[in-house]
């Protein structure tokens, strides 16, 4: 069972560098999100998606777009990298609504230089 | 102030200790409310959904009091595999089921 899939695991940009972060489930999953992760400060809401062609912001959303054409796709794009943006990067699904279990990718380890 | 909030620790416990960890949320109309395991430089995974009346999982038992707005964690005979990373999690339907994370309580459990 693949669950939720990062690509890639890691990676190094420059500064201004634009990349997409992929992430891919096949639970058919409705709700998707992303989650940066830094240290001292716990998993912060990016942007989430309850259902193909809606997204909404989280917490943190500056300097991220996102998408979601597909169901089982969630592409997080980062428009011009800075420094701050240097963290570890976590997509996850999940079925929508309460008392529901989230299943996280492995992470995408970002270093903006 | 954080709506979730968490003692980072670190809990060093030796094995077969007994250790429990609290969390305060301060959003009255959250509704669901989980406990996440996070090994380090991995994924968090769900270790238990929280609910009212308490629940236990093996060694594990969770309880919530909506009154003072706080969860905790128990666990009994701490294992070795116990060390990880423990994170509270909030969600409800006003803020659309996303999932609120506290920072995480570090445990260390020492031979």
């Amino acid at each position: 069972n693949a669950g939720v899939t990062q690509t890639p695991k890691f990676q190094v940009l420059k500064t201004g560098q634009s990349m997409t972060l992929q992430c891919a489930q096949d639970m058919n999953h409705e709700y998707m999100s992303w989650y940066r992760q830094d240290p001292g400060m716990g998993l912060r809401l990016i942007h989430y998606s309850v259902g193909a062609g809606i997204t909404d912001q989280g917490e943190v959303p500056n300097g991220y777009n996102v998408s979601r054409s597909t169901t089982e796709d969630f592409p997080l794009r980062l428009l011009s990298a800075a420094p701050s943006q240097t963290s570890v990067y976590f997509c996850a699904s999940r079925v929508t609504g309460l008392n529901t279990e989230a299943f996280f990718g492995q992470g995408t380890r970002l270093t903006v230089v | 102030r954080k709506e979730v909030e968490q003692d980072p620790g670190p809990f060093n416990v030796p094995e077969g200790a007994t250790v429990a960890f609290n969390c305060t949320y301060s959003n009255s109309a959250s509704q669901s409310f989980f406990w996440y395991r996070q090994d380090c430089r991995k994924e968090p995974k769900l270790l238990m959904s929280v609910y009212s009346s308490g629940n236990e999982d093996g060694r594990f038992t969770a309880q919530l009091n909506r009154a003072s707005q706080y969860i905790s964690l128990l666990i009994r005979d701490s294992k070795l595999s116990d060390s990880a990373t423990y994170l509270c999690v909030i969600s409800n339907s006003n803020s659309g089921y996303a999932l609120n994370f506290g920072k995480g309580t570090s445990l260390l459990v020492t031979p």
